[in-house]
Protein backbone atom coordinates (compact mmCIF):
# COMPACT_ATOMS: atom_id res chain seq x y z
CA UNK A 1 0.00 0.00 0.00
CA UNK A 2 1.16 3.16 -0.95
CA UNK A 3 1.94 5.47 2.02
CA UNK A 4 0.64 8.96 2.29
CA UNK A 5 2.02 11.70 -0.36
CA UNK A 6 2.65 14.73 0.56
CA UNK A 7 3.63 17.69 -2.66
CA UNK A 8 5.95 20.00 -3.28
CA UNK A 9 7.83 18.68 -0.09
CA UNK A 10 9.70 22.51 -0.01
CA UNK A 11 8.62 25.55 -0.70
CA UNK A 12 9.47 29.07 -1.06
CA UNK A 13 7.40 32.19 -0.33
CA UNK A 14 7.36 35.58 -0.12
CA UNK A 15 5.34 37.51 2.33
CA UNK A 16 2.12 38.61 1.36
CA UNK A 17 1.64 35.30 -1.30
CA UNK A 18 -0.76 32.62 -0.78
CA UNK A 19 0.09 28.85 -1.16
CA UNK A 20 -1.53 25.64 -1.81
CA UNK A 21 -0.37 22.38 0.11
CA UNK A 22 -1.31 19.05 -1.13
CA UNK A 23 -1.76 15.38 0.44
CA UNK A 24 -2.89 12.14 -0.62
CA UNK A 25 -3.78 9.65 1.87
CA UNK A 26 -3.52 5.89 2.41
CA UNK A 27 -5.83 4.53 -0.19
CA UNK A 28 -9.12 3.50 1.31
CA UNK A 29 -8.74 6.54 4.36
CA UNK A 30 -11.28 8.94 4.64
CA UNK A 31 -9.98 11.17 6.80
CA UNK A 32 -7.00 13.63 6.01
CA UNK A 33 -5.76 15.89 9.27
CA UNK A 34 -3.48 18.87 9.13
CA UNK A 35 -0.66 19.74 11.23
CA UNK A 36 2.27 22.84 11.36
CA UNK A 37 5.44 21.85 13.09
CA UNK A 38 7.27 24.25 14.33
CA UNK A 39 10.55 24.97 16.78
CA UNK A 40 8.69 26.90 19.16
CA UNK A 41 5.20 25.19 19.40
CA UNK A 42 5.59 21.66 18.23
CA UNK A 43 2.92 20.21 16.36
CA UNK A 44 -0.21 21.86 16.17
CA UNK A 45 -3.60 20.68 15.17
CA UNK A 46 -4.95 23.05 12.24
CA UNK A 47 -7.92 21.26 10.69
CA UNK A 48 -9.39 17.47 9.47
CA UNK A 49 -11.97 16.59 7.07
CA UNK A 50 -13.59 13.85 6.92
CA UNK A 51 -15.25 12.56 3.80
CA UNK A 52 -15.04 16.10 1.80
CA UNK A 53 -16.37 18.07 4.87
CA UNK A 54 -14.20 19.75 7.67
CA UNK A 55 -14.78 18.16 11.04
CA UNK A 56 -12.63 19.29 13.52
CA UNK A 57 -11.00 22.92 13.56
CA UNK A 58 -7.37 23.94 15.34
CA UNK A 59 -7.22 27.71 16.63
CA UNK A 60 -5.41 28.97 13.58
CA UNK A 61 -6.96 32.33 11.90
CA UNK A 62 -9.17 32.21 8.76
CA UNK A 63 -6.13 32.60 6.49
CA UNK A 64 -5.35 29.16 6.74
CA UNK A 65 -7.96 26.84 5.00
CA UNK A 66 -8.33 23.67 3.25
CA UNK A 67 -10.43 21.26 1.31
CA UNK A 68 -11.17 17.93 0.41
CA UNK A 69 -11.92 16.23 -2.90
CA UNK A 70 -14.14 13.42 -3.48
CA UNK A 71 -10.58 10.65 -4.18
CA UNK A 72 -10.16 11.71 -0.39
CA UNK A 73 -7.26 13.98 -1.53
CA UNK A 74 -6.46 17.37 -0.08
CA UNK A 75 -5.72 20.84 0.10
CA UNK A 76 -4.68 23.64 2.45
CA UNK A 77 -4.29 27.15 1.57
CA UNK A 78 -2.57 29.80 3.44
CA UNK A 79 -3.49 33.39 2.34
CA UNK A 80 -1.33 36.57 2.82
CA UNK A 81 1.80 34.61 4.19
CA UNK A 82 3.80 35.80 7.34
CA UNK A 83 7.14 35.07 8.85
CA UNK A 84 5.80 32.96 11.19
CA UNK A 85 4.17 30.80 8.83
CA UNK A 86 7.71 29.50 8.21
CA UNK A 87 7.43 25.69 9.20
CA UNK A 88 6.67 21.64 8.32
CA UNK A 89 3.01 21.62 7.36
CA UNK A 90 2.39 17.42 7.66
CA UNK A 91 -0.78 16.20 6.72
CA UNK A 92 -2.20 12.46 8.37
CA UNK A 93 -4.26 9.98 7.13
CA UNK A 94 -6.43 7.57 8.96
CA UNK A 95 -9.62 6.08 8.47
CA UNK A 96 -11.53 8.86 10.29
CA UNK A 97 -13.53 5.80 12.74
CA UNK A 98 -10.80 5.45 15.08
CA UNK A 99 -8.35 3.68 13.78
CA UNK A 100 -4.39 4.72 13.78
CA UNK A 101 -3.17 8.32 11.75
CA UNK A 102 -0.28 7.62 9.22
CA UNK A 103 1.98 11.03 8.45
CA UNK A 104 3.79 11.69 5.29
CA UNK A 105 6.65 13.67 5.01
CA UNK A 106 5.54 17.21 5.02
CA UNK A 107 6.16 20.26 2.86
CA UNK A 108 9.06 22.68 4.18
CA UNK A 109 7.24 26.20 4.05
CA UNK A 110 9.77 29.26 4.08
CA UNK A 111 8.26 32.54 4.33
CA UNK A 112 11.08 35.31 3.23
CA UNK B 1 13.56 38.77 17.12
CA UNK B 2 14.55 35.38 17.83
CA UNK B 3 11.85 32.42 18.52
CA UNK B 4 12.95 30.38 21.28
CA UNK B 5 12.55 26.78 20.52
CA UNK B 6 10.74 24.38 23.47
CA UNK B 7 13.70 22.94 25.60
CA UNK B 8 12.86 19.07 24.27
CA UNK B 9 13.67 16.26 27.45
CA UNK B 10 16.53 14.30 26.17
CA UNK B 11 17.53 10.95 26.95
CA UNK B 12 21.01 9.43 26.29
CA UNK B 13 21.40 5.67 25.96
CA UNK B 14 24.21 3.04 25.13
CA UNK B 15 23.13 0.58 22.48
CA UNK B 16 21.59 -2.20 23.70
CA UNK B 17 20.11 -0.60 26.95
CA UNK B 18 16.68 -0.01 27.46
CA UNK B 19 14.91 3.15 27.22
CA UNK B 20 11.76 4.41 28.65
CA UNK B 21 10.59 7.29 27.30
CA UNK B 22 7.81 9.04 29.55
CA UNK B 23 4.77 11.29 28.39
CA UNK B 24 2.18 13.09 30.81
CA UNK B 25 -0.88 13.42 29.14
CA UNK B 26 -3.90 16.23 29.62
CA UNK B 27 -7.45 15.50 28.69
CA UNK B 28 -8.74 12.65 31.14
CA UNK B 29 -11.73 11.94 28.55
CA UNK B 30 -8.95 10.77 25.77
CA UNK B 31 -9.25 7.33 25.01
CA UNK B 32 -6.84 6.41 22.31
CA UNK B 33 -3.07 6.95 22.58
CA UNK B 34 -0.35 6.63 19.79
CA UNK B 35 3.69 7.27 20.16
CA UNK B 36 5.00 8.25 16.68
CA UNK B 37 9.05 8.24 15.89
CA UNK B 38 10.37 11.34 14.11
CA UNK B 39 13.90 11.54 11.78
CA UNK B 40 15.14 14.68 11.08
CA UNK B 41 13.69 15.82 7.82
CA UNK B 42 11.25 13.11 8.06
CA UNK B 43 7.36 13.47 8.93
CA UNK B 44 6.09 11.55 12.43
CA UNK B 45 6.13 7.56 12.19
CA UNK B 46 3.51 5.53 14.05
CA UNK B 47 5.14 3.03 15.99
CA UNK B 48 2.64 1.82 18.27
CA UNK B 49 -0.92 2.66 19.68
CA UNK B 50 -3.13 1.84 22.91
CA UNK B 51 -6.75 2.16 23.71
CA UNK B 52 -7.75 3.43 26.90
CA UNK B 53 -9.89 0.16 28.29
CA UNK B 54 -6.00 -1.56 28.17
CA UNK B 55 -2.74 -0.16 30.33
CA UNK B 56 -0.52 -2.31 28.54
CA UNK B 57 0.17 -3.32 24.71
CA UNK B 58 3.67 -5.00 23.13
CA UNK B 59 4.99 -4.48 19.83
CA UNK B 60 8.42 -5.70 18.31
CA UNK B 61 11.39 -3.99 20.69
CA UNK B 62 8.24 -1.61 21.84
CA UNK B 63 6.14 -1.69 24.78
CA UNK B 64 3.81 0.66 25.92
CA UNK B 65 1.91 1.12 29.14
CA UNK B 66 -0.61 3.67 30.22
CA UNK B 67 -1.90 4.82 33.73
CA UNK B 68 -5.02 6.46 33.49
CA UNK B 69 -4.78 6.97 36.94
CA UNK B 70 -2.14 10.01 37.05
CA UNK B 71 -2.60 10.17 33.21
CA UNK B 72 0.60 8.97 32.60
CA UNK B 73 2.05 6.86 29.26
CA UNK B 74 5.46 5.79 28.99
CA UNK B 75 7.47 3.83 25.56
CA UNK B 76 9.82 0.96 26.58
CA UNK B 77 12.33 -0.04 23.36
CA UNK B 78 14.28 -2.78 24.28
CA UNK B 79 18.19 -3.56 23.53
CA UNK B 80 18.08 0.16 21.68
CA UNK B 81 19.80 0.54 18.45
CA UNK B 82 21.46 3.55 16.92
CA UNK B 83 18.81 3.77 14.47
CA UNK B 84 16.66 4.43 17.42
CA UNK B 85 17.79 7.77 17.74
CA UNK B 86 15.08 9.95 16.63
CA UNK B 87 12.78 12.02 18.60
CA UNK B 88 9.73 10.48 19.82
CA UNK B 89 6.30 11.68 20.42
CA UNK B 90 2.90 10.86 22.22
CA UNK B 91 -0.52 11.73 20.89
CA UNK B 92 -3.83 11.71 22.86
CA UNK B 93 -7.12 11.40 20.72
CA UNK B 94 -9.94 12.57 22.74
CA UNK B 95 -13.00 10.40 22.50
CA UNK B 96 -16.73 11.96 22.11
CA UNK B 97 -19.78 10.32 22.11
CA UNK B 98 -20.44 10.92 17.90
CA UNK B 99 -17.25 9.90 17.34
CA UNK B 100 -16.32 12.96 15.13
CA UNK B 101 -12.90 13.67 17.07
CA UNK B 102 -11.10 11.07 15.85
CA UNK B 103 -9.26 12.75 13.64
CA UNK B 104 -7.58 15.40 16.08
CA UNK B 105 -4.37 14.62 17.72
CA UNK B 106 -2.58 16.57 20.90
CA UNK B 107 0.91 16.12 20.79
CA UNK B 108 3.43 16.17 23.62
CA UNK B 109 5.93 18.11 22.86
CA UNK B 110 8.31 15.19 22.48
CA UNK B 111 11.87 13.45 23.51
CA UNK B 112 15.33 13.20 21.94
CA UNK B 113 16.53 10.14 22.57
CA UNK B 114 20.00 9.59 21.60
CA UNK B 115 21.65 6.43 21.33
CA UNK B 116 25.46 5.63 21.58
CA UNK B 117 27.30 2.76 19.91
Amino acid sequence: KAGVTQTPRYLIKTRGQQVTLSCSPISGHRSVSWYQQTPGQGLQFLFEYFSETQRNKGNFPGRFSGRQFSNSRSEMNVSTLELGDSALYLCASSSGTGGSAFFGQGTRLTVV
Amino acid sequence: GESVGLHLPTLSVQEGDNSIINCAYSNSASDYFIWYKQESGKGPQFIIDIRSNMDKRQGQRVTVLLNKTVKHLSLQIAATQPGDSAVYFCAENPANAGGTSYGKLTFGQGTILTVHP
